[in-house]
C-alpha cells in the first residue's frame, strides 16, 4: 500500500517571503499522480498543483512550484513571494495511474499548517 | 458552472441514529469518492463510487457504513447506529475518468 509523509507539522513564512514545504512517499508503482492540496479554515479542499510521475519536468503554477525527485520518492512544494491567503492547511496526495480499484483514490499525508506573517 | 455540492453543511445527530450524506457530483463527472477527515487529521479514503457501481471500498468499515451513487439523483453516504467515533468532516470529490478530483465543502458530522 501507498503511503504518505509530511514531517512538518507546522511552518511559519514572512509575507513576500518563500517557503517549502516537504512530502515523501512510498509506492511500488511507477505510474501515478501526486498533488498538493490546500485547505484553508473555510474547510475547502483546493487543488494547487499536480505532477505526473512520467515528467521530469517539474510543474509550476504562478507562484506554487514543486521539486519532484522520484527516486528519492520526494515530492516539495515551494511558495514563493508568500501572501497572507497562502496561510492554510496543505495536503500532498498521491494517486495510482495503474487500474484496477486502488485507481482513482487518493491518499493523503497528515498535511503542513502554514502560517504567514505581516 | 457549480461545483460539488454537498449537504447538509452541518449535521447533529443523537448516538444511535442514522446520518445520510448527499453528495452532487460537477456536471459531467461520473466518479465520485468519500472522505473523511477527523480532527487534526488527514482526508482518508473511504468509497469510490461509478454510477451505480461501487468501485473500491477498502476505505470504509464494514458495519454501519453503506454507499450509493444511484443512476438518478446524489450519492448518499449512509452511517446507521452512529457513534460518538463518528464525528468527523465527511469530504466527496467527483472527476472525469482520469482527472484531477474536486472537492465539496464537507458535511461537519457531530455525533451527541
Amino acid at each position: 500500500a501507498q503511503t504518505v509523509t509530511q514531517s512538518q507539522p507546522e511552518m511559519s513564512v514572512q509575507e513576500a517571503e518563500t517557503v517549502t514545504l516537504s512530502c515523501t512517499y512510498d509506492t511500488s508503482e511507477s505510474d501515478y499522480y501526486l498533488f498538493w492540496y490546500k485547505q484553508p479554515p473555510s474547510r475547502q479542499m483546493i487543488l494547487v498543483i499536480r505532477q505526473e510521475a512520467y515528467k521530469q519536468q517539474n510543474a509550476t503554477e504562478n507562484r506554487f512550484s514543486v521539486n519532484f525527485q522520484k527516486a528519492a520518492k520526494s515530492f516539495s512544494l515551494k511558495i514563493s513571494d508568500s501572501q497572507l491567503g497562502d496561510a492554510a492547511m496543505y495536503f500532498c496526495a498521491y494517486r495510482s495511474n495503474a487500474g484496477g480499484t486502488s485507481y482513482g483514490k487518493l491518499t493523503f499525508g497528515q498535511g503542513t499548517i502554514l502560517t504567514v506573517h505581516p | 458552472n457549480a461545483g460539488v455540492m454537498q449537504n447538509p453543511r452541518h449535521l447533529v445527530r443523537r448516538r444511535g441514529q442514522e446520518a445520510r450524506l448527499r453528495c452532487s457530483p460537477m456536471k459531467g463527472h461520473s466518479h465520485v469518492y468519500w472522505y473523511r477527515q477527523l480532527p487534526e487529521e488527514g482526508l482518508k479514503f473511504m468509497v469510490y463510487l461509478q454510477k451505480e457501481n461501487i468501485i473500491d471500498e477498502s476505505g470504509m468499515p464494514k458495519e454501519r457504513f453503506s454507499a450509493e451513487f444511484p443512476k438518478e439523483g446524489p450519492s448518499i453516504l449512509r452511517i446507521q447506529q452512529v457513534v460518538r467515533g463518528d464525528s468527523a468532516a465527511y469530504f466527496c470529490a467527483s472527476s472525469r475518468s482520469n482527472q484531477p478530483q474536486h472537492f465539496g465543502d464537507g458535511t461537519r458530522l457531530s455525533i451527541l
